[in-house]
């Protein structure tokens, strides 16, 4: 069974661009979440969509925004980029929230984003 | 504040030694903690643990959860040097409605180096 993945695996951008960056989850997972993991920092929750509608995000200016797919795919779109934007950006998948158990989440491969 | 203290930050052992890692809470809406291995980029996962008490054993490898005294521990024994990489704790947060709702908050990783 395939697992979460993402594209591209690298990408670079100049300040004030944007940048795209796409996740797909494990066949049969509805929820995406999106993780930042700059360097020397820990992994900061972004965002998280299930069903095609964000039930959450961290602590990120509006110019991080994403949305979901009704094949749960998703797309994370970072605009005007800052040089500290500069990280591993991680796509995890889990199943439906609410079965205790199931709400695992699975990470990707990552896609690392280089702000020149 | 939610916050996810692990310890010791790096960890350098030889093939065959037992190592312990720590990981210690204090968080609001505690649904269960999570045990990662990340080698290059995706973590991999290792435990979910949502009850005190319960040991968790995948191999070389435990974890058991102490809600009470809000800390974990992952144990590798008879390591290898393939088990040389970042070893993350994450809390999984949240009731329906809340603002920490279905984000993991993450600790800030352990490193080990397993030397032949």
């Amino acid at each position: 069974e395939a697992g979460v993945t993402q594209s591209p695996t690298h990408l670079i951008k100049t300040r004030g661009q944007q940048a795209t960056l796409r996740c797909s989850p494990i066949s049969g997972h509805t929820s995406v979440y999106w993780y930042q993991q700059a360097l020397g920092l820990g992994l900061q929750f972004l965002l998280w969509y299930d069903e095609g509608e964000e039930r959450n995000r961290g602590n990120f200016p509006p110019r991080f925004s994403g949305r979901q797919f009704p094949n749960y795919s998703s797309e994370l779109n970072v605009n005007a980029l800052e040089l500290e934007d500069s990280a591993l950006y991680l796509c995890a998948s889990s199943s439906t929230w609410d079965r205790d158990g199931t709400d695992t989440q699975y990470f990707g491969p990552g896609t690392r984003l280089t702000v020149l | 504040e939610d916050k996810v203290v692990q310890s010791p930050l790096s960890l350098v052992v030889h093939e065959g030694d037992t190592v312990t890692l720590n990981c210690s809470y204090e968080v609001t809406n505690f649904r269960s903690l999570l045990w990662y291995k990340q080698e290059k980029k995706a973590p991999t996962f290792l435990f979910m643990l949502t009850s005190s008490g319960i040991e968790k054993k995948s191999g070389r490898l435990s974890s058991i959860l102490d809600k009470k005294e809000l800390f974990s521990i992952l144990n590798i024994t008879a390591t290898q040097t393939g088990d040389s990489a970042v070893y993350l704790c994450a809390v999984l947060l949240g009731t329906s409605g809340g603002t920490s709702y279905g984000k993991l908050t993450f600790g800030q990783g352990t490193i080990l180096t397993v030397h032949p």
